[in-house]
């Protein structure tokens, strides 16, 4: 069964904290992704990694950054934690194969709450 | 560029009743097309995909849609809702790496 992986299901942080959420999969995916999920806002993609040691910005990439050396791990960081920042954050995962429809698999996600 | 549109924020519907959740969407490429569902506190799960093969998609639980390219929309029906389909839906389309959501419906189901 294909599993994304991430490592905290509920995080309390304070404002100016730097913050790491981690996300792993067991797929051999290439593509992953770090998603925002606010009400009424639906998905927005903050940044995306193709390869190891590559990313890309997504919409709202600002704050935060990103980090992946090994090809089933990929970080998220908040490099000073604000309160704007608090949210449900969701890791996916998504085979590469040019433009074929395959399916991105999600984390539970991680609801962050910065005080 | 890519976007969808997701018509409605929140449908309610009673059980038993026909479920329509409607999405457009915009593309510059043949689109790939998909909907997912997310349950209270629940990660996100595949519903269905559009794979290009087929213009009626059908995907778990008794859901379907219909790809049609003259009117760029990609609406996912049910004929009969259940208790257990009350959940937030969310239109998703892209051809390349990204994928771009819609902002999502969510679903209301009374006895």
């Amino acid at each position: 069964d294909v599993k994304v992986t991430q490592s905290s299901r509920y995080l309390v942080k304070r404002t100016g904290e730097k913050v790491f959420l981690e996300c792993v999969q067991d797929m051999d995916h290439e593509n992953m992704f770090w998603y925002r999920q606010d009400p009424g806002l639906g998905l927005r993609l903050i940044y995306f990694s193709y390869d190891v040691k590559m990313k890309e910005k997504g919409d709202i990439p600002e704050g935060y950054s990103v980090s992946r050396e090994k090809k089933e791990r990929f970080s998220l960081i908040l490099e000073s934690a604000s309160t704007n920042q608090t949210s449900m954050y969701l890791c996916a995962s998504r085979l590469n194969r040019g433009l074929a429809n395959t399916e991105a698999f999600f984390g539970q996600g991680t609801r962050l709450t910065v005080v | 560029a890519q976007s969808v549109t997701q018509l409605d924020s929140h449908v309610s519907v009673s059980e038993g009743t026909p479920v329509l959740l409607r999405c457009n969407y915009s593309s510059s490429y043949s689109p790939s097309l998909f909907w997912y569902v997310q349950h209270p506190n629940k990660g996100l799960q595949l519903l269905l995909k559009y794979t290009s093969a087929a213009t009626l998609v059908k995907g778990i639980n008794g859901f379907e849609a219909e790809f049609k390219k003259s009117e760029t929309s990609f609406h996912l029906t049910k004929p009969s809702a259940h208790m257990s389909d009350a959940a937030e839906y969310f239109c998703v389309v892209g051809p390349f790496q990204k994928l771009v959501f819609g902002t999502g419906t969510r679903l209301l189901v009374s006895p």
